[in-house]
């Protein structure tokens, strides 16, 4: 079975810091990962997916995750975080359906 | 820009009673999915439909769930006789491609809040 984990349930970062959430996966066979973001009540918004190719993908609102096929990662980051990026981060795996993970709480102060 | 809508954002029942949650996909998508999340845990998969029928389906999606298209626009989640761990937001996704192409990412609704008493 596909699977993703997010071993952190908050990020804490200032405003104008860089942002990274983590995530790793344990697929059989090639990954197709994506990343999920959801403000209070909202539906989950789509940010970027990796199917193939590069392994740097940028995605909505300034982010960008990094795919390593090594280290089974797929981490989510962002240069320099604003307080309207604080949010609940999905990380998701895909084969007929997508399987989340737990969710991240990101919060960025002022 | 499209989006998948939900009706209701927030349905009350008793136990035992059926309710129907209601979606609109993207006009032009083809797939459509149910997911739901119970307060505090994962979002789960519950069922996925193409073609007028289902593709696929988790072992949540019992014999209680049914879903629907019952027009050209409507896609609907029925829960034939509700129980206390069937509160929960339920969310519709569509996509365009489905598993045949992987790459096709789900759009979602904002969800409907069932509270079952």
């Amino acid at each position: 079975a596909q699977s993703v984990a997010q071993p952190e349930d908050q990020v804490n970062v200032a405003e104008g810091n860089p942002l990274t959430v983590k995530c790793t996966y344990s697929v059989s066979g090639n990954p197709y990962l994506f990343w999920y973001v959801q403000y209070p009540n909202r539906g989950l918004q789509f940010l970027l997916k990796y199917i193939t190719g590069d392994n740097l993908v940028k995605g909505s609102y300034g982010f960008e995750a990094e795919f390593n096929k090594s280290q089974t990662s797929f981490h989510l980051k962002k240069p320099s975080a604003l307080v309207s990026d604080s949010a609940l981060y999905f990380c998701a795996v895909r084969d007929y359906k997508l399987s989340f993970g737990a969710g991240t709480t990101v919060t960025v102060r002022a | 820009e499209p989006e998948v809508t939900q009706t209701p954002s927030h349905q009350v029942t008793q136990m035992g009673q059926e309710v129907i949650l209601r979606c609109v996909p993207i006009s032009n998508h083809l797939y459509f999915y149910w997911y739901r999340q119970i307060l505090g845990q994962k979002v789960e998969f519950l069922v996925s439909f193409y073609n007028n029928e289902i593709s696929e389906k988790s072992e949540i999606f019992d014999d209680q769930f049914s879903v629907e298209r019952p027009d050209g626009s409507n896609f609907t989640l029925k829960i034939r006789s509700t129980k206390l761990e069937d509160s929960a937001m339920y969310f519709c996704a569509s996509s365009l491609s489905g598993a045949g192409g992987l790459s096709g990412e789900q759009y979602f609704g904002p969800g409907t809040r069932l509270t079952v008493t």
